[in-house]
């Protein structure tokens, strides 16, 4: 049973636009949802978090939206840059346990010059 | 990826081989954990620990054993290797209540089983 799911496997956008990456999940006792971006051969790299206590956190071009209510939380990137071209995963953990990552199957984002 | 060492980087294995996939931090963090990279999988949890001498399954524990016996090391032990274990092998550390920016990941074990 996948309890976070990534819905889009891949996603295409212009340069300068943006980018929504969506992300599903159904165990109500997840508490703190995470982004990461990976490139072939290297490992998760963060890039942005949001606790379930907030609905929205921005860092620079990236924003995470989280719907309790719906399960659901969204990225958005703008405007978007070829060097965001990557998989994206969703991760989410219950109760302050960061060593339990539940992450989602990823999102490979084209951003085309 | 600082602070997370993975070995061997690179293993072939032949079925039924058994091998270990060595994992250390030198940042005294209470958790680390297992992680597998498939194609349309995501990462998959294999097991974890939140401190020396305490372990616990993830998502997919099976063929797989792992010991806590200090806070810096997590070797992941392979009993008896099959196709199906051909991965990409994460490991990540953090300490309790860590943010998002400090969980570290090891730069990843491609282990092929033939």
């Amino acid at each position: 049973d996948q309890q976070v799911k990534q819905n889009s496997p891949s996603l295409s956008v212009q340069e300068g636009r943006i980018s929504i990456l969506n992300c599903d999940y159904t165990n109500s006792m997840f508490d703190y949802f995470l982004w990461y971006k990976k490139y072939p051969a290297e490992g998760p790299t963060f890039l942005i978090s949001i606790s379930s206590i907030k609905d929205k956190n921005e860092d620079g071009r990236f924003t995470v939206f989280l719907n309790k209510s719906a399960k659901h939380l969204s990225l958005h990137i703008v405007p978007s840059q070829p060097g965001d071209s990557a998989v994206y995963f969703c991760a989410a953990s219950a109760s302050g346990n960061t060593g339990k990552l539940i992450f989602g199957q990823g999102t490979t984002l084209q951003v085309k010059p | 990826n600082a602070g997370v060492t993975q070995t061997p980087k690179f293993q072939v294995l032949k079925t039924g081989q058994s091998m270990t996939l060595q994992c250390a931090q030198d940042m005294n963090h209470e958790y680390m954990s297992w992680y597998r990279q498939d194609p349309g999988m995501g990462l998959r949890l294999i097991h974890y620990s939140v401190g020396a001498g305490i372990t616990d399954q993830g998502e997919v524990p099976n063929g797989y054993n792992v010991s806590r016996s200090t806070t810096e090391d997590f070797p992941l032990r392979l009993l008896s290797a099959a196709p199906s274990q051909t991965s990409v092998y994460f490991c990540a550390s953090s300490y309790r209540g860590a943010a998002g920016n400090t969980i570290y990941f090891g730069e990843g074990s491609w282990l092929t089983v033939v």
